[in-house]
């Protein structure tokens, strides 16, 4: 595709509920960023994944939080009975090769998120 | 935690040319220095990067000083819509991940 795509744009869901978001990073890129923003904040990282492992999770908040890629391809974030404190706009990027320090990420459109 | 440093938030006149400052003294040698923006609501969208030169696309131009330990970003004909949170990152080779670590961003308001 021509950009990195997110999926849902918005979702709303009820306090203990399990949601997933999905990303399709740019055709050809093996490299998959997942990030969170709260508002008003930065951007924090949550995991990272080459191909289909993931070698760095270090940014998960806790064990509700769990991301898998399969094909290469297409990555799902699930969070597992959701609380208040996980309301943010959920960001994912890509970039084209392996993690290297000069290799650019694009980011796509997020997906809002708000627990009620 | 964040490796950069920059100025809460800047104002700049339509027209000009708006320079954006970033402190990062501890930058290591294979380091690179990202500049990202985040326009309300959208995810953010690449300007430059660079590791030891000094930089320019269509975007902007990045100056990056000879001891690598700050950058300024410069938007040489700031517009309207250039109005955004500016984001300077020094890739993290953490566990080889080289994932961004976002700090606060400059809030730049370019005014008509």
């Amino acid at each position: 595709g021509a950009g990195v795509s997110q999926s849902p744009s918005n979702k709303v869901t009820e306090k203990g509920k399990d949601v997933e978001l999905r990303c399709d990073p740019i055709s050809g890129h093996t490299a998959l960023y997942w990030y969170r923003q709260s508002l008003g904040q930065g951007l924090e990282f949550l995991i990272y994944f080459q191909g289909n492992s993931a070698p760095d999770k270090s940014g998960l908040p806790s064990d509700r939080f769990s991301a898998e890629r399969t094909g290469g391809s297409v990555s799902t974030l699930t969070i597992q009975r959701t609380q208040q404190e996980d309301s943010a706009v959920y960001l994912c990027a890509s970039s084209l090769a392996e993690a290297l320090p000069g290799e650019t990420q694009y980011f796509g459109p997020g997906t809002r998120l708000l627990v009620l | 935690d964040a490796k950069t440093t920059q100025p809460t938030s800047m104002d700049c006149a339509e027209g000009r040319a708006a320079n954006l400052p970033c402190n990062h003294s501890t930058i290591s040698g294979n380091e690179y220095v990202y500049w990202y923006r985040q326009i309300h609501s959208q995810g953010p969208q690449y300007i430059i990067h660079g590791l030891k030169n000094n930089e320019t696309n269509e975007m902007a131009s990045l100056i990056i000083t000879e001891d690598r330990k700050s950058s300024t970003l410069i938007l040489p004909h700031a517009t309207l819509r250039d109005t955004a949170v500016y984001y300077c990152i020094v890739r993290n080779p953490i566990s080889g991940t080289y994932k961004y670590i976002f700090g606060t961003g400059t809030r730049l308001k370019v005014l008509a």
